[in-house]
């Protein structure tokens, strides 16, 4: 059982540089979606997908990108690095017919350090 | 729009003493209450939930937690706390038939010995 696997779980990057976080899961979970965590401040939303070829902005989007080609699938890119995006990343899943009520399935988390 | 203020940022309680984490939501449509918690370097897991019904939800842990709907608030008890507890609790709301889950800034509980 599998549920949602996030890799890498550390990297560590130059301000600039790119890199893409990857997110899969195996519960055929319609809904996904990317927070960040940071000391004090809980977890905020930064993208979110509803199904695939259909994606949306949370409260902190600005300096990522997502797309979902498959329901599997849910990568999250970074395509210039800041010092700002130091923090550890959260990949979360719902079943279809979850919204409401269900549950919220999450990674085990990749912490990224840009430098 | 819904929001989270989770009071107290660090709660220390000695073992065998009860646990009071306070949440209060803010939502303009009934909302869905949950409470996570997250062990040192792992991701969350759900303690419980409120969605309608029974006030009083009972969780994992031995944890439970009141919804009240004239105070907006949600705060998770444990009549008496052990050494395992520690970890960091997130209360979260959701509203109406959105996806989206919004999280407080989190709570975390120190257990001494």
């Amino acid at each position: 059982n599998a549920g949602v696997t996030q890799t890498p779980k550390f990297q560590v990057l130059k301000t600039g540089q790119s890199m893409t976080l990857q997110c899969a899961q195996d519960m055929n979970h319609e809904y996904m979606s990317w927070y960040r965590q940071d000391p004090g401040m809980g977890l905020r939303l930064i993208h979110y997908s509803v199904g695939a070829g259909i994606t949306d902005q949370g409260e902190v989007p600005n300096g990522y990108n997502v797309s979902r080609s498959t329901t599997e699938d849910f990568p999250l890119r970074l395509l210039s690095a800041a010092p700002s995006q130091t923090s550890v990343y959260f990949c979360a899943s719902i079943a279809s017919g979850g919204a409401g009520t269900g549950e919220l399935f999450f990674g085990e988390g990749s912490r990224l350090t840009v430098l | 729009a819904q929001s989270v203020t989770q009071l107290g940022s660090h709660v220390s309680v000695s073992e065998g003493a009860l646990v009071l984490l306070r949440c209060n939501y803010s939502s303009s449509v009934p909302p869905y209450l949950f409470w996570y918690v997250q062990y040192p370097n792992q991701g969350l897991q759900l303690l419980l939930k409120y969605t309608t019904g029974a006030t009083l939800v009972k969780g994992i842990n031995g944890f439970e937690a009141e919804f009240k709907k004239s105070e907006t608030s949600f705060h998770l008890t444990k009549p008496s706390a052990h050494m395992s507890d520690a970890a960091e609790y997130f209360c979260a709301v959701r509203g109406g038939s959105s996806y989206k889950l919004i999280f407080g800034s989190g709570t975390r509980l120190l257990v001494r010995p």
